[in-house]
C-alpha cells in the first residue's frame, strides 16, 4: 500500500546552517514521482522540488535538493543556507504511476521547521 | 489571476446540514484533488480525477461526494455534516503532462461543524 512516513514533528535551525527533512515512502509500483511541498503560516501550499523514481540525479532547485535513496525508500529535503523565511511546514508526497495508484498523491503528517536567528 | 480557485473561504455549518465546496481552475488541467489538513495529520486524500467524467475515492472518502462534468470544476458535497468533518479543505489541480511540477493548490476552505 502506498505510505509516506515524516519521522520528524518538529526541527530546529540556526540561519544560515543546512537541514535535512526526513521522509521515508512504501509503494509497490516501480514508477513514481516524489514531491516536496512548503506551507508557511499564511496556509498556502508551495510546491519546491520533484523527484521521478527513475531519475539517476538527485533534484535540485536553488537551496533544495533531494537526497534519493531508492534503495533505502527515502527522499529527503536538504535546505542549504536556512533563512528566517524558511520556518515553515514542510510535507512530503508521493504519486504512484497508472498501474497502481492511479496518479492519487499522497502526503505525509508533516515536519514544522524553525529557523533561529 | 489564473490558478484555482475555492469558494467559500470560511464556512460553518450545524450538524446534519449538506453543502458544496466549489473548487475552479483555468489552466485546462486534467488532474483535481480534494484534501482535508487536520492538525498532526497533515493532508489526507479525500476524491481525485484524472479528467472529466473520471473521479475516484482517496483515503478519506466517506461522507464525501464528487462529481466532474467539465475540467474546470470540481466540486466536493458534504452529505450530512459531522463535527468531525471540521477541517481545511484544499483543492489542487496539476496538467497530466506537468507532473513534475506538482500540484497548484487553492486557498482552502476552513468548515467548521458545531
Amino acid at each position: 500500500a502506498q505510505k509516506i512516513t515524516q519521522t520528524q514533528p518538529g526541527m530546529f535551525v540556526q540561519e544560515k546552517e543546512a537541514v535535512t527533512l526526513d521522509c521515508t515512502y512504501d509503494t509497490s509500483d516501480p514508477s513514481y514521482g516524489l514531491f516536496w511541498y512548503k506551507q508557511p503560516s499564511s496556509g498556502e501550499m508551495i510546491f519546491l522540488i520533484y523527484q521521478g523514481s527513475y531519475d539517476q540525479q538527485n533534484a535540485t532547485e536553488g537551496r533544495y535538493s533531494l537526497n534519493f535513496q531508492k534503495a533505502r525508500k527515502s527522499a529527503n529535503l536538504v535546505i542549504s543556507a536556512s533563512q528566517l523565511g524558511d520556518s515553515a511546514m514542510y510535507f512530503c508526497a508521493m504519486r504512484e504511476g497508472p498501474n497502481t495508484g492511479g496518479f492519487k498523491t499522497i502526503f505525509g503528517a508533516g515536519t514544522r521547521l524553525f529557523v533561529k536567528a | 489571476n489564473a490558478g484555482v480557485t475555492q469558494t467559500p473561504k470560511f464556512q460553518v455549518l450545524k450538524t446534519g446540514q449538506s453543502m458544496t465546496l466549489q473548487c475552479a481552475q483555468d489552466m485546462n488541467h486534467e488532474y483535481m484533488s480534494w484534501y482535508r489538513q487536520d492538525p498532526g495529520m497533515g493532508l489526507r486524500l479525500i476524491h481525485y480525477s484524472v479528467g472529466a467524467g473520471i473521479t475516484d475515492q482517496g483515503e478519506v472518502p466517506n461522507g464525501y461526494n464528487v462529481s466532474r462534468s467539465t475540467t474546470e470544476d470540481f466540486p466536493l458535497r458534504l452529505l450530512s455534516a459531522a463535527p468531525s468533518q471540521t477541517s481545511v479543505y484544499f483543492c489542487a489541480s496539476s496538467s497530466g503532462t506537468g507532473l513534475k511540477r506538482g500540484y497548484t493548490f487553492g486557498s482552502g476552505t476552513r468548515l467548521t461543524v458545531v
